[in-house]
């Protein structure tokens, strides 16, 4: 059972290039998300999709586009990197715990843009 | 919207001294509510949560978190903190649309 996988786990982009930030979940989790992690910010909500076909901005979704291919894949795509964009990017999805959502996060994607 | 703030950037505290990191949120309705703890260089790990029920909710590593809605707070506290609780923590809150505080970053004195 491999949870939620994230790739790259790392990589370096030039200011302009474009990526894209691929996550698959194997829970069955209706829910997935994409967080941003820079020191002294926490984690900040960048685009989440409560169920298959949907999605929705989060707090800081400007430069970013997401696709909601399937139940179990979220990408995360950055079309024109920017130094801004530097970030340890987190996917995450939720499940029932208890009667309660439950993130659980991929490990984590460390992006640098010069 | 909802919101998270966590007043205290960095705490330092003594191996076997207690611990209460503060957590005020803001929510519309009754929130679900979560403490995690990263490690440096990992990803998050859940330390325990609250949704309903008893306002005293325990967790893993001897964590404990309260729910008081009249403070719109979920502070955090370990009677006795060992080496290995040096982390950085972050409170959480929401259901579907989940929002982060920036984070406490706790040091441990030997």
């Amino acid at each position: 059972n491999a949870g939620v996988t994230q790739t790259p786990k790392f990589q370096v982009l030039k200011t302009g290039q474009s990526m894209t930030l691929q996550c698959a979940q194997d829970m069955n989790h209706n829910s997935m998300y994409w967080y941003r992690q820079d020191p002294g910010m926490g984690l900040r909500l960048i685009y989440y999709s409560a169920s298959e076909g949907t999605t929705d901005k989060g707090e800081v979704p400007n430069g970013y586009n997401v696709s909601r291919l399937n139940k179990r894949e979220f990408s995360l795509r950055l079309e024109s990197a920017a130094p801004s964009q530097t970030s340890v990017y987190f996917c995450a999805s939720i499940g029932q715990a208890s009667g309660a959502n439950v993130l659980t996060f991929g490990a984590g994607s460390r992006l640098t843009v010069l | 919207a909802q919101s998270v703030t966590q007043p205290d950037i960095h705490i330092t505290v003594s191996e076997g001294a207690s611990l209460e990191l503060r957590c005020n949120y803001s929510y519309g309705a009754t929130p679900y509510l979560f403490w995690y703890v990263q490690s440096p260089g990992q990803g998050l790990q859940l330390l325990l949560k609250y949704f309903s029920g008893d306002t005293l909710v325990q967790g893993i590593k001897g964590f404990e978190a309260e729910f008081k809605r009249s403070q719109s707070s979920f502070n955090l506290r370990k009677p006795s903190v060992h080496w290995s609780d040096a982390a950085e923590y972050f409170c959480a809150v929401g259901r579907n649309d989940m929002r982060f505080g920036a984070g406490t970053r706790l040091t441990v004195k030997p």
